[in-house]
């Protein structure tokens, strides 16, 4: 089946601070990635939509300019939280749609960001 | 915009036993797609079964089993022979098809727990 890798699977930074998370598609090419913020007990929230090559949609609420979405190839996108606080700290999940068209979103593992 | 409602925030059952996830939905879509995810404690999100709306026959993966109820708007699952490890949440979730970038609405979710 269709794996999405995500690096890494959990980070620990310090309040101002960047940090990157890399989601992967393995074994297809990805046309659209997913990015979603999950708290303990919650749903997912999505946050925003990147396709390869534009710039990415974000969701009414989602600052741009604080989290940087890049999909820079088809197998690869990234979501970096810029000057990060402890009230970004949350689960942070991808998931990648099939360029050959399947409707099904593969996600994932999950990446557990810590602000201290 | 869709919506999901997950009415059960969390049941329990006896292993071995059947048990009902409840789901409903809105939208004015025609052409869509359900679907259920589980969520174990490893937080990986795992496709249990999807639904796509212009079928008629309830999609089954071996012990689950939808009921779909387009007229009403109704998605249950049922997990026949219930298993410790189907201890999980549960997300229904709705995704309008025929667009590369149509995003997956996620109910609230429903907390199961399989009892040994």
């Amino acid at each position: 089946g269709a794996v999405v890798s995500q690096h890494p699977s959990w980070v620990i930074c310090k309040s101002g601070t960047s940090v990157k998370i890399e989601c992967r598609s393995l074994d297809f090419q990805a046309t659209t990635m997913f990015w979603y913020r999950q708290f303990p007990k919650q749903s997912l929230m999505l946050m925003a939509t990147s396709n390869e090559g534009s710039k990415a949609t974000y969701e009414q609420g989602v600052e741009k300019d604080k989290f940087l979405i890049n999909h820079a190839s088809l197998t690869l996108s990234t979501l970096t939280v810029t000057s990060a606080h402890p009230e970004d700290s949350s689960f942070y999940i991808c998931s990648a749609r099939d360029l050959k068209g399947s409707e099904t979103q593969y996600f994932g593992p999950g990446t557990r960001l810590l602000v201290l | 915009a869709q919506t999901v409602t997950q009415s059960q925030p969390e049941m329990s059952v006896q292993e071995a036993e059947t048990v009902t996830l409840s789901c409903t939905y809105d939208t004015s879509e025609s052409n869509y797609y359900l679907f259920w995810y589980k969520q174990p404690p490893s937080r990986q999100m795992i496709l249990v079964i999807r639904q796509e709306a212009y079928k008629q026959q309830n999609a089954t993966e071996n012990r689950f089993s939808v009921n779909f109820q387009k007229a009403a708007k109704s998605f249950s699952l049922k997990i026949s022979d219930s298993q410790l490890g189907d201890t999980a949440m549960y997300f229904c979730a709705f995704m309008r098809a025929g667009n590369r970038d149509d995003k997956i609405i996620f109910g609230k979710g429903t907390r199961l727990h399989i009892l040994p």
